[in-house]
């Protein structure tokens, strides 16, 4: 089993403040895709990062792929009380038949104190 | 319009029993997905259809048995139900898309369904 070991678990900030989350695996995925979760609902992806080193971002979300393809890191500039919420990563392997199985890490739940 | 529903929203049941829960896409996507989300938040793949096809089957008990009876569709029965199989459940779909920095696929959820096994 591949596993994705997402840090930190908990983050609570002020608004305003700067935060990285990270993703990391000792195991090298085709693409890693970050999500956000509410409460009561299914996540959304926010980015898809395919190439080793890539950087997207993402209004105040920058994202970023390892150069091995084997970790990732979300960071968040100035971060507001709207940002409030579960970050998944999600690390993707070709799983037969043209489709892609997500391994996904143990989330991150972050909270912005006003 | 919804792009993946799932029904009911919420189920609360009797250990033993029985149940289902449905799942339809409007995407027109190929591959389809049961997740369990724990109370931890941890999310893991339970099942894959692609084409109504079963391309992956995680370890998961015997007791949990999915159905696709066409793409669009994906259920999931539930029998003997225990105390350990309350979570949320999530539906997914998906559609591989090779564009020229590589393989893209994005997962889209739907609203999960908040099992209560007591």
């Amino acid at each position: 089993t591949q596993l994705l070991e997402q840090s930190p678990q908990f983050l609570s900030i002020q608004e305003g403040e700067n935060l990285t989350v990270y993703c990391n695996s000792s195991s090298v995925f085709s693409s890693l895709q970050w999500y956000r979760q509410e409460p009561g609902e299914g996540p959304v992806l926010l980015v898809t990062v395919v190439t080793g080193g890539e950087v997207k971002k993402l209004k105040r979300l920058t994202f970023q792929f390892g150069d091995a393809r084997k970790d990732s890191s979300l960071h968040i500039t100035a971060a507001q009380t709207g940002d409030t919420g579960l970050y998944l990563c999600a690390g993707a392997r070709h799983s037969g038949a043209g489709s892609y199985q997500l391994t996904f890490g143990k989330g991150t739940k972050l909270s912005v104190i006003p | 319009d919804t792009a993946v529903s799932q029904t009911p929203k919420y189920l609360v049941t009797q250990m033993g029993n029985d149940k289902s829960i449905k799942c339809e896409q409007n995407l027109g996507h190929d591959t389809m997905y049961w997740y369990k989300q724990d109370s931890k938040k941890f999310l893991k793949i339970m099942f894959s259809y692609n084409n109504k096809e079963l391309i992956i089957n995680e370890t998961v008990p015997n007791r949990f048995s999915p159905k696709s009876p066409d793409k669009a569709h994906l259920n999931l029965h539930i029998n003997s139900l225990e105390l350990g199989d309350s979570a949320v459940y999530f539906c997914a779909s998906s559609q591989v898309v090779w564009g020229a920095s590589g393989v893209h696929n994005e997962q889209f959820f739907g609203p999960g369904t908040r099992l209560t096994v007591l």
